[in-house]
């Protein structure tokens, strides 16, 4: 059973240009949420997505970020005209149901390092 | 609305024993504790539900007072193999999950 698939697992970027972070949830799970992790830090909640819905997006910059999770194919995290700031590891989670169950739990894919010049 | 941890490092021999709190001044639906290697993702340990409940996965548990809102992860003759960063994840009565700053271990020979 596959876990969590996250790629590019590395990314390095100038910048000014976009990003494109890739996240495919575990089979059976449709419910993919997204968090920053910089270096020596927690992890911080950016957004929540279920199939061609966006649930939850209080942790989202409102600029330059955006998400997508399309009815078929990868869950997407873009960042537009990165900047220094943005280098951190992107960790993806997917659950199978979702907030309508406390005692569900969210399995972590790699991550994605993403590296700004 | 996230949860707090002490402390943020500890230090430890093999075969010593630990405890990482975690705490909220909100009130907690669920604890969720995961441990991160460097590098890595972080990899689920355990739930604990409301109701007080204490769980344990080998030599690892945890415990969750409900009205202190507070819950404990207690590792006992800890090993190499439990380095690493631990983190709570709260969920709140709205269902958000929030992660504490974490908890570095390092466990030396």
């Amino acid at each position: 059973n596959a876990g969590v698939m996250q790629n590019p697992r590395h990314l390095v970027r100038r910048r000014g240009q976009e990003a494109r972070l890739r996240c495919s949830p575990m089979k059976g799970h449709s419910h993919v949420y997204w968090y920053r992790q910089l270096p020596e830090e927690g992890l911080k909640f950016m957004v929540y997505l279920q199939k061609e819905n966006i649930i939850d997006e209080s942790g989202m910059p409102k600029e330059r970020f955006s998400a997508e999770f399309p009815k078929e194919g990868p869950s997407i995290l873009r960042i537009q005209q990165v900047v220094r700031g943005d280098s951190a590891a992107y960790f993806c989670a997917s659950s199978p149901r979702g907030r309508l169950t406390p005692q569900e739990t969210q399995y972590f894919g790699p991550g994605t390092r993403l590296l700004v010049l | 609305q996230q949860p707090v941890q002490s402390p943020q490092a500890v230090i430890l021999r093999e075969g010593e024993d630990a405890v990482i709190n975690c705490s909220s001044s909100k009130a907690l639906y669920s604890v969720h504790w995961y441990r991160q290697k460097h590098g890595e993702a972080p990899v689920f340990l355990m739930i604990l539900l409301k109701g007080g409940e204490q769980k344990g996965h080998e030599k690892i548990s945890a415990s969750f007072n409900e009205k202190k809102q507070q819950s404990s992860l207690y590792l006992t003759a800890s090993q190499l193999s439990y380095s690493g960063t631990y983190f709570c994840g709260g969920r709140y009565n709205n269902n958000d999950m929030r992660f504490g700053a974490g908890t570095r271990l390092t466990v030396k020979p």
